[in-house]
């Protein structure tokens, strides 16, 4: 198993410039996340998906938008780059409490 | 603020001694906590977990312990290697809905 797979792994964006984050699992787990962590800080929620169709708002949502149309893929879009984006994210799934981590994407907005 | 927090945001061991992470927390209601290792460049990767129905969980040269008295969790280490040198996070579900709370981390150092 691959487990949770993330791509690109960097990417410098222009401010108001689009893009969109993935993520792959194939551990067939119900439950996927997505994390922003900034510099010396622990990991803030953006937003959670509990099956495929269903997602939801965790602390840091605005900015970002996901959909969940299946139960591997996670893709997080960010639409309007915005310096304040600058960050590293991270892509989580579970089949209960514990979460599993990719390996981050890199994200610098110029 | 965090309601999870660790209280030392770095900790320097020398090698082969054990090493002991502390983190708080604040919500009696929690009913599970979990410990992260985050090595550079890379993901958060699980240690150990525990439940709030125990005070205390052994792993590979890993032991979490909680103290629900005093909302406390922490994670020893045995005999530590270079290879340990890392940030660690604790976690805990607040909610039951399997979503969790980070604290900001520690970094562990260790001296050759």
């Amino acid at each position: 198993n691959a487990g949770v797979t993330q791509t690109p792994k960097f990417r410098i964006l222009k401010i108001g410039q689009s893009m969109t984050l993935q993520c792959t699992q194939d551990m067939n787990h119900n439950y996927m996340y997505w994390y922003r962590q900034d510099p010396g800080m622990g990991l803030k929620l953006i937003y959670y998906s509990v099956g495929a169709g269903i997602t939801d708002k965790g602390e840091v949502p605005n900015g970002y938008n996901v959909s969940r149309s299946t139960t591997e893929d996670f893709p997080l879009r960010l639409e309007l780059a915005a310096p304040s984006q600058t960050s590293v994210y991270f892509c989580a799934s579970s089949e209960l409490d514990t979460q599993y981590f990719g390996p981050g994407t890199r994200l610098t907005v110029l | 603020g965090e309601s999870v927090g660790l209280h030392l945001p770095t900790l320097s061991v020398q090698e082969g001694d054990n090493s002991i992470i502390n983190c708080a927390y604040s919500n009696s209601a929690s009913d599970y906590f979990i410990w992260y290792k985050q090595e550079s460049g890379k993901g958060p990767q699980f240690i150990i977990d525990i439940r709030s129905n125990m005070d205390k969980r052994q792993g590979q040269r890993v032991t979490v312990l909680l103290n629900k008295t005093v909302k406390h969790l922490s994670l020893q280490i045995a005999a530590t290697q270079p290879g340990d040198s890392a940030v660690y996070f604790c976690a805990e579900n607040r909610s039951n809905d399997y979503k969790l709370s980070f604290g900001a981390g520690t970094t562990v150092t260790v001296r050759a």
